[in-house]
C-alpha cells in the first residue's frame, strides 16, 4: 500500500539553527513528492515539489528538499530557521496522473525557540 | 495563481442540523476536487474525490449519506454534513486539482463545531 511516513512528530529548534524534517515514502514507482506547511487553523501552502530531474529542489521561504531514491526519502531542510517558521509540516506524495489523490504523512510540528 | 475560496471558515451548529461547506475556484476551472478531514494535531485524511458532473468517489469508511458532496459546476463543490453530531466536529479542507501536473491548491479550511 502507498504510504508516506514522517518519523518525527514534534521538533524543536532554536532560531537561527538549521532544520531537517524527514519524510519517507513507499510507492510502487517514484511518486510525485510535495512538502506543505500549515499554520494553525489554516489551509496548506505548498513549499516545494519534486517530479523528476535535479534531486535537490528549491522552494519558497528558503526551504529545500533532497530526493534520494535509494533511501525512498524526501527530506526538507532549511539552513537557518526563523521564528515564523513554527508550524505544521506535511510531506505528501501521489502517483502520476493529473487527478491522482495525495497521500499525506502524519505531519511534523515545528517549534522554534527564540 | 489558482485560488480556492472556502466558506465558511468557522461554523458552530446544533446537533442534528446540517451544515454546508463551499469551495469555489476563483480563477480556474476545477474538474476534480478533493475533500479532507483533519482532526486536531493529526494529518489530513481524504474523504472523497469529486468530479464535475458526476458522483463523488468516497474513501473507505466515509459515510456517503452523511457527507454529501456536490460538484455541479467547474467552479463550485460543496460538502454537506447531514444530521451533524459532536463527533463530526473537525477541520475540513478542500483541494482542487490543477491542470498542471504539480497538482493542487487548497482552501483555507472550515472549522466545524457541533454542540
Amino acid at each position: 500500500a502507498q504510504s508516506v511516513t514522517q518519523p518525527d512528530i514534534h521538533i524543536t529548534v532554536s532560531e537561527g539553527a538549521s532544520l531537517e524534517l524527514r519524510c519517507n515514502y513507499s510507492y510502487g514507482a517514484t511518486p510525485y513528492l510535495f512538502w506543505y506547511v500549515q499554520s494553525p487553523g489554516q489551509g496548506l501552502q505548498l513549499l516545494l515539489k519534486y517530479f523528476s530531474g535535479d534531486t535537490l529542489v528549491q522552494g519558497i521561504k528558503g526551504f529545500e528538499a533532497e530526493f534520494k531514491r535509494s533511501q525512498s526519502s524526501f527530506n526538507l531542510r532549511k539552513p537557518s530557521v526563523h521564528w515564523s517558521d513554527a508550524a505544521e509540516y506535511f510531506c505528501a506524495a501521489r502517483r502520476g496522473g493529473t487527478a491522482s489523490k495525495l497521500t499525506f504523512g502524519t505531519g511534523t510540528r515545528l517549534q522554534v525557540m527564540l | 495563481g489558482a485560488v480556492v475560496s472556502q466558506h465558511p471558515s468557522r461554523v458552530i451548529c446544533k446537533s442534528g442540523t446540517s451544515v454546508k461547506i463551499e469551495c469555489r475556484s476563483l480563477d480556474f476551472q476545477a474538474t476534480t476536487m478533493f475533500w479532507y478531514r483533519q482532526f486536531p494535531k493529526q494529518s489530513l485524511m481524504l474523504m472523497a474525490t469529486s468530479n464535475e458532473g458526476s458522483k463523488a468517489t468516497y474513501e473507505q469508511g466515509v459515510e456517503k449519506d452523511k457527507f454529501l458532496i456536490n460538484h455541479a459546476s467547474l467552479t463550485l463543490s460543496t460538502l454537506t454534513v447531514t444530521s451533524a453530531h459532536p463527533e463530526d466536529s473537525s477541520f475540513y479542507i478542500c483541494s482542487a486539482s490543477l491542470a498542471a501536473p504539480e497538482g493542487y491548491t487548497f482552501g483555507s479550511g472550515t472549522r466545524l463545531t457541533v454542540v
